[in-house]
């Protein structure tokens, strides 16, 4: 089937750090989405991008759509003890029915 | 704020047994959709589910699962024979549109263990 690969794996890092987190695929993708999921919850939207070079910036959260469309990235500049969770990306094709392809996830923990 | 909601949030099963897990989906939302995460894995695509039918479903989704309105707020996931790799948390979805993807509303989950 087909794979997003996500890196890195898990981030351990200080309050205040920035934070870069990317994925890649073989294959194109329409959007590309970023989402959040902490325990025992469902994965929550970031940030969703629709075109090749689209930069998109909600807080201090800023995401890009590669230009070959088969990657993006996240950051998260000023960590906060609540940014820790997983990230996750997720690319969807057109004419599929809301079929997102997620990747691994990044384990990202904030040490205040 | 609306909001997708999952019932039960934690489910044990025998395996061999059926289990229904339960959904109601944003009210004026038109597109359902579920999706499983094995403890530590990945979020996958299981089916979408568009004017009373499937429109789409991955490979996980064999016989064994079926899904169904059975009236205006519920949409299920029925797996009729469990097996113990079917442990996993499931996700219900809905969107107003698929082609919006942004539009994707998760639930919760329901942690299903079968032993």
């Amino acid at each position: 089937g087909q794979q997003l690969n996500q890196s890195p794996q898990s981030m351990f890092i200080q309050e205040g750090e920035d934070v870069s987190m990317n994925c890649t695929s073989s294959s194109i993708f329409n959007t590309w989405l970023w989402y959040k999921q902490e325990p025992g919850e469902g994965p929550v939207l970031l940030i969703a991008l629709y075109k090749a070079g689209e930069l998109t910036s909600n807080g201090r959260l800023t995401a890009q759509f590669g230009i070959t469309r088969k990657d993006s990235f996240l950051n998260i500049s000023a960590s906060i003890p609540s940014d820790v969770g997983i990230y996750f990306c997720a690319g969807h094709r057109a004419r599929s029915q809301g079929n997102l392809i997620f990747g691994k996830g990044t384990k990202l923990s904030v040490k205040p | 704020e609306p909001e997708v909601t999952q019932t039960p949030s934690h489910q044990v099963t025998q395996m061999g047994q059926e289990v229904i897990l339960r959904c109601v989906p944003i009210s004026n939302h038109l597109y359902f959709y579920w999706y499983r995460q094995i403890l530590g894995q990945k979020v996958e695509f299981l089916v979408s589910f568009y004017n009373n039918e499937i429109s789409e479903k991955s490979e996980i989704f064999d016989d064994q699962f079926s899904v169904e309105r059975p009236d205006g707020s519920n949409f299920t996931l029925k797996i009729r024979s469990t097996k113990l790799e079917d442990s996993a948390m499931y996700f219900c979805a809905s969107s107003y549109t698929p082609d919006r993807a942004e539009k994707l509303f998760f639930g919760s989950g329901t942690q299903l263990s079968v032993l």
